[in-house]
């Protein structure tokens, strides 16, 4: 059973350009979460989907960033105008529930995406 | 703000029982315990969780106060693996965003010497 799936690894932008980040979750897991960690701090929320449904954005900067997770298909995070500050490695999570405690809340973590803006 | 408060850092020796503390005196009493790691350059990974009770995994073991005021997460025998960040995490009550979302506090870094 192969785990949470990111890809690409690595991204190299120019400043202005624009980044896509793909999360294909574990088999059977419809809940997705983006989380990104910039360098020196912790992890940060920034998005919860279902399929095709955006439950949480509360973390998401206002401009520029959007997400989602269509029914079929990975789930993108996109940044548009990427600028340095943008540098940061962006993780995906998915789980088979979404409670609190309920059998299947475990997230499972990809192995992230590290975005250098040059 | 994450509402735990753990040791920024801690160092075990190989083959030796580790106890990692966090503090969460504002619990509310509808909050679960999580701990997550994060091993160098990876994803979190999901450790272990709890309520009231005490609870074993095959990863480690979650001692829980009684008045929930505080836990320690406890690896049995520390291995060199075992070097990560470790997140003690609120989930529930008031905590944990709309539906699950996880927020990380800095967590303890744990060093260990072969």
């Amino acid at each position: 059973n192969a785990g949470v799936m990111q890809n690409p690894r690595h991204l190299v932008r120019r400043r202005g350009q624009e980044a896509r980040l793909r999360c294909s979750p574990m088999k059977g897991h419809s809940h997705v979460y983006w989380y990104r960690q910039l360098p020196e701090e912790g992890l940060k929320f920034m998005v919860y989907l279902q399929k095709e449904n955006i439950i949480d954005e509360s973390g998401m900067p206002k401009e520029r960033f959007s997400a989602e997770f269509p029914k079929e298909g990975p789930s993108i995070l996109r940044i548009q105008q990427v600028v340095r500050g943008d540098s940061a490695a962006y993780f995906c999570a998915s789980s088979l529930n979404s409670g609190r405690a309920a059998p299947g809340h475990e997230q499972y973590f990809g192995p992230g995406t590290r975005l250098t803006v040059t | 703000d994450a509402k735990t408060t753990q040791p920024n850092s801690m160092e075990s020796n190989e083959e030796e029982p580790v106890h990692l503390p966090c503090n969460h005196s504002t619990i509310s009493g509808t909050d679960y315990i999580h701990w997550y790691r994060q091993l160098p350059s990876q994803g979190p990974e999901y450790v272990i969780h709890g309520l009231t009770s005490n609870v074993n995994n095959r990863m480690a073991s979650l001692a829980i106060a009684e008045d929930r005021k505080s836990s320690t997460l406890i690896l049995h025998r520390a291995t060199l693996r075992d070097a990560a960040v470790y997140y003690c995490i609120l989930r529930g009550g008031n905590y944990g965003g709309s539906q699950g979302n996880l927020i990380f506090g800095k967590g303890t870094k744990l060093s260990v010497k072969p």
